[in-house]
């Protein structure tokens, strides 16, 4: 069964503080995804990534960076951790194609900055 | 403003209503995705349609794409508890120069026993 791992369910890290959220998935997708979620907002697209090595900005990029080092790896880089980066994060994946585009989800990381 | 409207923003029915979800887009689609999400955790795919004019049901959900392209309708039949969540629609937009998915706000939808 198709599967997107997110490291953390819940994390509570300090403002200032360096940190990683790691997704990794198990189905060969090209594409991979890291979107924000806060209420009354939906789904925000941070940074995707087309292939390894390789990223794009979506449309909040400030404040973060992403790593994608291996094809099922992708990392979502807060390198100064604020509050208002205080939300729930999901990664997911696709194929890469026309038509193809139907992504699939981690469970998502609740992330707190105190 | 969001480029993809959702309305309502949440909505409460009894069990066993009818009700409708709406997805607006101010510019045309390439493809509608239909998600749901219960509280606190990922997203789940319920559909996709691509062609205008397209409807696809599973179960007691119907979703239909207009004739132009630029709106969708999630309709749920006799709702049940289990229908509860909150409901995405992403698309792929005409114009943004990338093949990712664009999301509406959601709409949260409570059923009552």
């Amino acid at each position: 069964d198709v599967k997107v791992t997110q490291s953390s369910r819940y994390l509570v890290k300090r403002t200032g503080e360096k940190v990683f959220l790691e997704c990794v998935q198990d189905m060969d997708h090209e594409n991979m995804f890291w979107y924000r979620q806060d209420p009354g907002l939906g789904l925000r697209l941070i940074y995707f990534s087309y292939d390894v090595k390789m990223k794009e900005k979506g449309d909040i990029p400030e404040g973060y960076s992403v790593s994608r080092e291996k094809k099922e790896r992708f990392s979502l880089i807060l390198e100064s951790a604020s509050t208002n980066q205080t939300s729930m994060y999901l990664c997911a994946s696709s194929l890469r194609g026309t038509g193809r585009e139907k992504l699939f989800f981690g469970s998502g990381t609740q992330l707190s900055v105190l | 403003s969001q480029e993809l409207e959702q309305s309502p923003q949440s909505l409460i029915v009894q069990e066993g209503k009818n009700l409708t979800i709406n997805c607006t887009s101010s510019k045309t689609l390439y493809g509608l995705y239909w998600y749901k999400q219960k509280y606190g955790e990922g997203l789940i795919f319920l559909m996709m349609l691509q062609k205008g004019g397209e409807e696809k049901s599973h179960e007691k959900i119907t979703a239909k794409l207009d004739e132009k392209k630029q709106q969708s309708s999630l309709h749920i039949t006799a709702s049940q508890p289990s229908h509860a969540g909150i409901y995405l629609c992403g698309a792929v937009l005409m114009d943004t120069g990338r093949r990712a998915l664009t999301f509406g706000s959601g709409t949260r939808l409570q059923v009552q026993p």
